[in-house]
């Protein structure tokens, strides 16, 4: 059974820090990994989508990394706004014909003027 | 990217009504719907998957006569949470999947049981 888990739980930084949000998936035959956004009370923004062949995934001023073979996945966001505040969920979608996500519980981030 | 939305946004009902939602994939066809709950300050959980004109395969531990799934056409996917209560107090999202792609999600309901 695969299980998703996010560390840290929950962020604080200062205004223009570069920070790595991490996650961890148990099974290794995925079909690909999936970051999101959450704003509060809101519904998931896609950020990033690594397919299991691909090792990293950039937009902007974010970065993604994959590696099965650890079963971790990291999330890089570079001199981080305000605006970065959410929460970031990664999801791990299953190498079978379901296409099931499995999402972590997530890391809530805050990043102080 | 695909566009999903969801009906309605936000509901309050009383203790013992039923609550019908839904999902629809705007500009793709779906031939797999998922549905999400999402308890305050946890993560996204995994209730049903419906296929088109087939019935929903249900995760363990949802009640499939409490969580009525219907997904009559490629582009339409109900829930119905009959005889709600206040623990189904929660927020829902779906997600139709587009083959090849990521997930897609709608951008969820928030249920409130009085």
């Amino acid at each position: 059974k695969q299980e998703v888990t996010q560390i840290p739980a929950a962020l604080s930084v200062p205004e223009g820090e570069n920070l790595v949000l991490n996650c961890s998936f148990t099974d290794s035959a995925i079909y690909n990994l999936q970051w999101f956004r959450q704003d509060p009370g809101k519904g998931l923004t896609s950020l990033l989508l690594i397919q299991s062949s691909q090792r990293e995934q950039t937009s902007g001023r974010l970065n993604a990394s994959l590696d099965k073979s650890s079963g971790r996945s990291t999330l890089y966001i570079a001199a981080s706004q305000p605006g970065d505040s959410a929460t970031y969920l990664c999801a791990a979608v299953r190498m079978d014909s379901s296409y099931k996500l499995i999402f972590g519980s997530g890391t809530r981030l805050l990043v102080r003027p | 990217g695909a566009v999903v939305s969801q009906h309605p946004s936000r509901v309050i009902c009383k203790s013992g009504t039923s609550v019908k939602i839904e999902c629809r994939s705007l500009d793709f066809q779906a031939t797999t719907m998922f549905w999400y709950r999402q308890f305050p300050k946890q993560s996204l959980m995994l209730m049903a998957t419906s296929n088109e004109g087939s019935k929903a395969t249900y995760e363990q531990g949802v009640e499939k006569d409490k969580f009525l799934i219907n997904h009559a056409s490629l582009t339409l996917s109900t829930l119905t949470v009959t005889s709600a209560h206040p623990e189904d107090s929660s927020f829902y999202i779906c997600s139709p999947r587009l083959a090849g792609a990521g997930g897609y999600f709608g951008p969820g309901t928030r249920l409130t049981v009085l």
